[in-house]
């Protein structure tokens, strides 16, 4: 069975500080990754990684995957206290056609950074 | 707004009762998606549609659980004689595989959060 896993569940850190969360999955037919973010309401959506070793930045957010070894990270720099929310990895298996099925959800990380 | 809209966006009920949610997605998206999401939890798979056609539904989905998109627009998520275990956000999400290039991206809405006593 497709199985994302995150952690830490939960990490506390000041404004300023770096982070990084981390997702580990198995699944048949591997597509994509996707990252999204979670405040009070529903997923938004940060990147989508297929290949390997090739960073997606956008501002102090940035994401590789790595698909050997079956992880990626998200690296939070200088956080911000908008920056609170829980992050969800999310993976995406190929279909027998080719198209994309469905994502499979890790539980996330809950982020809460303090002034 | 175009973006995903569901209603209601908040459902309280009593134990046994049925309850029903619509979504509407993205107007040119042909797969809608429902998700499960408890507190602490990530989302959970339900089930999903291209246009009309109901293409995976759940293990964990229930018999009391039946989803339809009838015209392959809107959809609608029932469930039957609800029980405490029910109490979950409901999310629905939408995504084009017609429409090139396909980014796999879901766009979800605001979610309907349904509370049985």
């Amino acid at each position: 069975e497709d199985k994302v896993v995150q952690s830490p569940l939960s990490l506390v850190v000041h404004e300023g500080d770096t982070v990084t969360l981390n997702c580990s999955y198995e699944v048949t037919n591997f597509r994509s990754l996707l990252w999204y973010k979670q405040e009070k309401k529903a997923p938004t959506f940060l990147f989508m990684l297929t290949s390997s070793g090739i960073e997606k930045k956008s501002g102090r957010l940035s994401s590789i995957l790595d698909k050997k070894e079956l992880f990626s990270i998200l690296n939070i720099t200088a956080t911000q206290t908008g920056d609170s929310a829980i992050y969800l990895c999310a993976v995406e298996a190929r279909g027998a056609q080719g198209g994309s099925e469905k994502l499979v959800f890790g539980k996330g990380t809950k982020l809460t950074v303090n002034p | 707004d175009t973006g995903v809209s569901q209603d209601p966006r908040h459902k309280i009920t009593k134990r046994g009762q049925n309850v029903t949610f619509r979504c509407d997605p993205i107007s040119e998206h042909n797969r809608l998606y429902w998700y499960r999401q408890t507190l602490g939890q990530g989302p959970e798979f339900l089930t999903y549609f291209q246009n009309e056609a109901q293409l995976e539904k759940s293990r964990l989905l229930s018999d009391r659980f039946s989803a339809e998109r009838p015209k392959g627009s809107f959809s609608t998520l029932e469930i039957q004689r609800t029980e405490q275990g029910d109490s979950a956000m409901y999310l629905c999400a939408s995504s084009s595989r017609s429409i090139p290039p396909y980014t796999g991206e879901l766009f979800f809405g605001e979610g309907s959060r349904l509370t049985v006593l």
